[in-house]
Order: structure tokens, then C-alpha cells, then sequence
């Protein structure tokens, strides 16, 4: 079975510092990757995702991730956060092909300072 | 479009006791999927169901939790009779495809068992 791990469970951050949350899955074969992001008080919702192609993704409110296959690692990027980025971040796998369910990390809070 | 709703937001109930949680699901996505977060722990998936049938159920922690999926449209899961353990927030997910990436999440439903 699949896993992920997400190293940081909790991270604060100043307005306008980069942020990297580190993301890594087991599982031998081929993989779907994403970013979900939860805003205080709000639902889940997709924040990026990886099936295939360029293992640079770009998602939304300009985060973007980097797939790096021989290092099982998905990490999430932005160069420069906002106080609105304040929100837990879940990476998530599943394996590729029809449905497949999810299998979430543990969460990382991020709190970003004004 | 209106997204995936759950009842109640929020449940504190006794031990021993039953509760009832709802997802009403996007109109017309015949996959809905039961997760459930314990404190700090990962989204862990419970079970799957495509229109009113399970597909997966392999994550449902025990027989003290049923769900059901009547006409294909609402979802319940039924917790009789609760544990203290069964404390944690359960994510409704619906989509068409059946692909994590479709995924649209509810908002949750906190659960206490005291």
C-alpha cells in the first residue's frame, strides 16, 4: 500500500518569505500526485496535481510542485507567501489508472506573520 | 453549482450513543467517497460508493459503522453505538470521474465522543 509523508507539521512563516513543504510516497509504481489545501473554516479543495509530462506543475495562487521520481518527492513551492496563505496543506497520492483512492499525508499548518 | 454538503457541521454525543452524518453530494457525480481525520493524524479513506453501490469499503474501521447510499444521491454514515476513538472531523467527497483530481470536498463534520 501507498503512504505519504509530510515532513512538516507545522511552519510559520513572514509575508513575502519562500516557502518548500516537503512531501515524499512509497509506492513503486506509477503515481498521481497532489496539493490540497484547507483555509481556516473552509473545505478541502485542489490546490495542484500531477499525472504526467512536465514534473513542474504550476496550481493555483501561484504555488507550484516539483516531481522527483528517483527521490519519491513532491515538494510544494511558492517564492513569496501571503498572510491569506495561512491554511493546512495535504499531499496526496494515488496510484495511476481508474480509481484509485487517496491516500493523504498528515497535514502541514502554515501561519504566515504579516 | 452548488458543492458537497454535510450535516451537521458539528456532533458531540456520549459514548455508547448514535449518531447520524449526512453528504449530500454535486448533483449528477455518481462516485462519493467517506473520509475521516482523526487530531493530527492523515485523511484516511473509509469507503467508496458509485451511485448506490460500494465500491470500496475497505477503510471502514469496524462494524460499528455503516453506510448507506439509498437512490444514488444522499449519503449517511451511521456510527451505533459510538467510541471515544471515533472522535475526529469525516470528509465527503464527490466526483465524477473518480479520480482524486475530481475530487469536491465537504466542509467536514466534527464529531466529539465524550
Amino acid at each position: 500500500a501507498q503512504s505519504v509523508s509530510q515532513h512538516n507539521h507545522h511552519v510559520i512563516l513572514s509575508e513575502a518569505a519562500s516557502l518548500e513543504l516537503g512531501c515524499n510516497y512509497s509506492y513503486g509504481g506509477t503515481v498521481n500526485l497532489f496539493w490540497y489545501v484547507q483555509y481556516p473554516g473552509q473545505h478541502l479543495q485542489l490546490l495542484l496535481k500531477y499525472f504526467s509530462g512536465d514534473p513542474l506543475v504550476k496550481g493555483i495562487k501561484g504555488f507550484e510542485a516539483e516531481f522527483i521520481k528517483s527521490k519519491f518527492s513532491f515538494n510544494l513551492r511558492k517564492p513569496s507567501v501571503q498572510w491569506s496563505d495561512t491554511a493546512e496543506y495535504f499531499c496526496a497520492v494515488t496510484r495511476s489508472g481508474g480509481y484509485q483512492k487517496v491516500t493523504f499525508g498528515t497535514g502541514t499548518k502554515l501561519q504566515v506573520i504579516p | 453549482e452548488a458543492g458537497v454538503t454535510q450535516f451537521p457541521s458539528h456532533s458531540v454525543i456520549e459514548k455508547g450513543q448514535t449518531v447520524t452524518l449526512r453528504c449530500d453530494p454535486i448533483s449528477g457525480h455518481d462516485n462519493l467517497y467517506w473520509y475521516r481525520r482523526v487530531m493530527g493524524k492523515e485523511i484516511k479513506f473509509l469507503l467508496h460508493f458509485v451511485k448506490e453501490s460500494k465500491q470500496d469499503e475497505s477503510g471502514m474501521p469496524n462494524n460499528r459503522f455503516l453506510a448507506e447510499r439509498t437512490g444514488g444521491t444522499y449519503s449517511t454514515l451511521k456510527v451505533q453505538p459510538a467510541e471515544l476513538e471515533d472522535s475526529g472531523v469525516y470528509f465527503c467527497a464527490s466526483s465524477q470521474d473518480g479520480m482524486g483530481s475530481g475530487y469536491t470536498f465537504g466542509s467536514g463534520t466534527r464529531l466529539t465522543v465524550v
